[in-house]
């Protein structure tokens, strides 16, 4: 079935360093991906958005690179900071817009000093 | 702006009681919906509405109903908990771009004994 699904549960690196979260998707029809940061006790937030005619973009800090050859979804986190700890969750849609947003079971990312 | 915002932040319920979990959004948001999140996995789409008086089901609506009656609630009613649906419960709304960013509620704990 379609799923979206995580390589790594908990990421920890140092503060300062650079952060990859990755993410694989097995729906070869999704054309739109989306990565959300949930710190605890609060609800997701939007992070970035990628559709499937684009192989990166950048935003703040952080760029999201994806490769339909291999259904393969990062999330780069640049200079990472103590307040970057959170979970992160990617989401795939067919639809390209926000109907029935399937995410990821999420990658817990830990920044120590 | 206050956002997305939810009622009641905690709850305990026992087997077979109803209740109504409040979702109410001051964006004028037409997209909003609900999801449920739980240990290891990603958050599920329960119910969705387009706008009011529209809505539809998600990944798990069973043992849910919704309504939608105005732009700024969608309320999510259990008739009859059950231990499964023991989870954190979110709300999110979007804005009409088309897009994956949902602005999300603060969610509410549910424990269902």
């Amino acid at each position: 079935g379609e799923s979206v699904g995580l390589h790594l549960p908990t990421l920890s690196v140092q503060e300062g360093d650079n952060s990859i979260i990755n993410c694989a998707y097995s729906n070869s029809a999704s054309d739109y991906f989306i990565w959300y940061k949930q710190e605890s006790g609060k609800g997701p937030q939007f992070i970035i958005d990628i559709r499937s005619n684009m192989d990166k973009r950048q935003g703040q800090r952080v760029t999201v690179l994806l490769n339909k050859t291999v259904k393969h979804l990062s999330l780069q986190i640049a200079a990472t900071q103590p307040g970057d700890s959170a979970v992160y969750f990617c989401a795939e849609s067919i639809s390209g817009g926000y109907n029935k947003l399937i995410f990821g079971a999420g990658t817990r990312l830990a920044v120590h000093p | 702006n206050a956002g997305v915002t939810q009622t009641p932040k905690f709850q305990v319920l026992k087997t077979g009681q109803s209740m109504t979990l409040q979702c109410a959004q001051d964006m004028n948001h037409e997209y909003m919906s609900w999801y449920r999140q739980d240990p290891g996995m990603g958050l599920r789409l329960i119910h969705y509405s387009v706008g009011a008086g529209i809505t539809d089901q998600g990944e798990v609506p069973n043992g849910y109903n919704v309504s939608r009656s105005t732009t700024e609630d969608f309320p999510l009613r259990l008739l009859s908990a059950a231990p499964s649906q023991t989870s954190v419960y979110f709300c999110a709304s979007e804005g009409g771009a088309n897009t994956g960013e949902l602005f999300f509620g603060e969610g509410s704990r549910l424990t269902v004994l």
